[in-house]
């Protein structure tokens, strides 16, 4: 299957920092990729739809001006987790589509002290 | 908005058994039904698509689906303990994105 990567794979950082999470499809191109956080023994929730060279498309209640999301290219979408707070503490996935399929990278998990 | 509605579990198989995962979905219209296997602390990883009714083999794996009855399933040969995960059925809404279940646990013991 395709393969996509994500770096870093965990973060620590002070609250009130930001924290930018790079999402990259390494063998194919993604107009659209999808960010998701999953909370421990909770289900994936979907936050928003990555598309290149647009805007983002939010999930309800996700707030765009804390989550900033950007697809400069057809190979890299990044999240940036801005004034973060512990609260925000989770496993931040990512996911793009290649023939109809969609396949996730290894997930990003941010501690917020 | 398309609901998919899994038993949470846990399922619990002996090494060697066959595990039945089973998944409903609420659209009708659904064209495309996925499983993915998740490892405890880790992201998901497609096992399985599925398009049209009746088996899909992988290896061990065999997808299963009745478009009439609404209905995806998994079954997995000669469980392995390897194969205790969570098992998410997931099925594609507009937008391209995918609408998952809640996931099964499996266990298998050995």
């Amino acid at each position: 299957g395709a393969v996509v990567s994500q770096h870093p794979s965990w973060v620590i950082c002070k609250s009130g920092t930001s924290v930018k999470i790079e999402c990259r499809s390494l063998d194919f191109q993604a107009t659209t990729m999808f960010w998701y956080r999953q909370f421990p023994k909770q289900s994936l929730m979907l936050m928003a739809t990555s598309n290149e060279g647009s805007k983002a498309t939010y999930e309800q209640g996700v707030e765009k001006d804390k989550f900033l999301i950007n697809h400069a290219s057809l190979t890299l979408s990044t999240l940036t987790v801005t004034s973060a707070h512990p609260e925000d503490s989770s496993f931040y996935i990512c996911s793009a589509r290649d023939s109809g399929e969609q396949f996730f990278g290894p997930g990003t998990r941010l501690t917020v002290l | 908005q398309k609901e998919v509605e899994q038993n949470s579990g846990p399922l619990s198989v002996p090494e060697g058994a066959i595990a039945s995962l089973n998944c409903t979905y609420s659209d009708r219209v659904s064209q495309s039904f996925f499983w993915y296997r998740q490892y405890s602390g880790k992201s998901p990883e497609l096992i399985m698509s599925i398009y049209s009714n009746g088996d899909k083999e992988d290896g061990r794996f065999t997808a299963q689906l009745n478009k009439a009855s609404q209905y995806v399933s998994l079954l997995i040969r000669d469980s392995q303990p390897s194969d205790s995960a969570t098992y998410l059925c997931a099925v594609p809404e507009y937008g391209n994105k995918l609408v998952f279940g809640a996931g099964t646990i499996l266990r298998v013991k050995s």
